[in-house]
Order: structure tokens, then sequence, then C-alpha cells
């Protein structure tokens, strides 16, 4: 398996523009989590499903930020307008079984995000 | 609200001595405590979890200790060398957030040759 895959690697978009990041999590895995990385903050869980359905949204910091899962392998994390604050390494990880908390968290290799 | 304090936020130590990270955890039931590393520019992986049904865990130069009753856990790396420079995440899972991981704010570990 070639793991969780984020794309782009890399985003540099003009503020007030949209941006969408796609993941594609490992074959089989229940769960999928959107992560935040900035020095400030750092790890910030913004969003995971289970099953393609989402769970907890409470991270997300606001409704400019949406989230889908249409079906097992595919998830996307939006901003819509996007700001400079949001620039930040967005991850996605998986995990293989319904005990989520208890398992290993794969990682993608993550999305750098610069907004301009 | 619940938290994971961990520290220090950055390490030096020489190539060959021993580097030890803590947290502290605020939720008396979790149960779950994985470490993170993750190198520059690229993913967090796991190096080593442990559950609270046991003291310590180890694997080669790394081990893991977990003290239920003061609710802190602690990394240990032995012999370290240039290749485990990296920034170390500890987290927890919290009972008060459904069980999902807190996150330690991260240890900027610096081997010195």
């Amino acid at each position: 398996d070639a793991g969780v895959i984020q794309s782009p690697r890399h985003e540099v978009t003009e503020m007030g523009q949209e941006v969408t990041l796609r993941c594609k999590p490992i074959s089989g895995h229940d769960y999928l989590f959107w992560y935040r990385q900035t020095m400030m903050r750092g790890l910030e869980l913004l969003i995971y499903f289970n099953n393609n359905v989402p769970i907890d949204d409470s991270g997300m910091p606001e409704d400019r930020f949406s989230a889908k899962m249409p079906n097992a392998s595919f998830s996307t994390l939006k901003i819509q307008p996007s700001e400079p604050r949001d620039s930040a390494v967005y991850f996605c990880a998986s995990s293989p079984r319904g005990a989520s908390w208890n398992t290993e968290a794969f990682f993608g290799q993550g999305t750098r995000l610069t907004v301009v | 609200g619940e938290n994971v304090e961990q520290h220090p936020s950055t390490l030096s130590v020489q190539e060959g001595d021993s580097a030890v990270i803590k947290c502290t955890y605020s939720d008396s039931a979790s149960n779950y405590f994985p470490w993170y590393k993750q190198e520059l520019g690229k993913r967090p992986q796991l190096i080593i979890d442990i559950r609270s049904n046991v003291g310590e865990k180890k694997d080669q130069r790394i081990a893991v200790t977990l003290n239920k009753t003061a609710k802190h856990f602690s990394l240990h790396i032995t012999e370290t060398q240039p290749e485990d420079s990296a920034v170390y995440f500890c987290a927890a899972s919290m009972v008060d957030s459904n069980y999902q991981l807190i996150w330690g704010a991260g240890t900027k570990l610096i081997i010195k040759p």
C-alpha cells in the first residue's frame, strides 16, 4: 500500500480564493482525520470521519472550513474564502479499525498551504 | 479543558548520551499514550506507544514509562544518534474528548555530534 496520499503537496493561493485539499486514506481504514500544524498552535485536530460519516468537527476553526468524505477512498478539506492566517501544513491521517484512539494513526505527507 | 503538557520544548544532547522527554495529562481515565517522531519537512510517524495496563515498554533504544498515579509518561532514548534529531510528540486519549488523541506541543531534539 502506498500509504495515505495527499494532494497537492504545496499550494500557494491568494487571499479570498477557494482552496481544496485532497486525501486518499489507506484502504480498509475506518477512520480519517484532518489535522492542521502551525508553529504557534502545534498539531490540531480539525475533524474526523468514521466510515465516511463526520463524527466530530469541533476543531474546525470557522465556517470557512468544510470537509467531506463521499466514499471510503477519498476526502476533501475546503477553505472558502482563504485567509493568510490559514497558512499551515494540513495533514490527513487514517486509522485501521474501530477503536481509533487506541491504534496507530498513519499520516499523509501533508499539504503546505500558503495564503498570500 | 483536557490537555497534555510536554517538556522540554527543546532538548540538546551529545551524541551517545540519553534523552528524556516528559508529558503530563489531565484525564485520569486516559488509556493510550503514543509517541510520534516528525523529521524536518516530513510526516509524524509512530515510534512507540503504551497502554494503561502496563508501566513500561521498550523497543531497542527507545522506551516509554507510564505513571498512572502521577499522570505522566516519558520517552527515553538511549545511545542517541544523529538520525534521532527530530520533533517528538506525545499524545493521550481523553475520555472527555470522545477518546480522541490530545497532543503535546512537541519537543525538538537536537543531537550534537
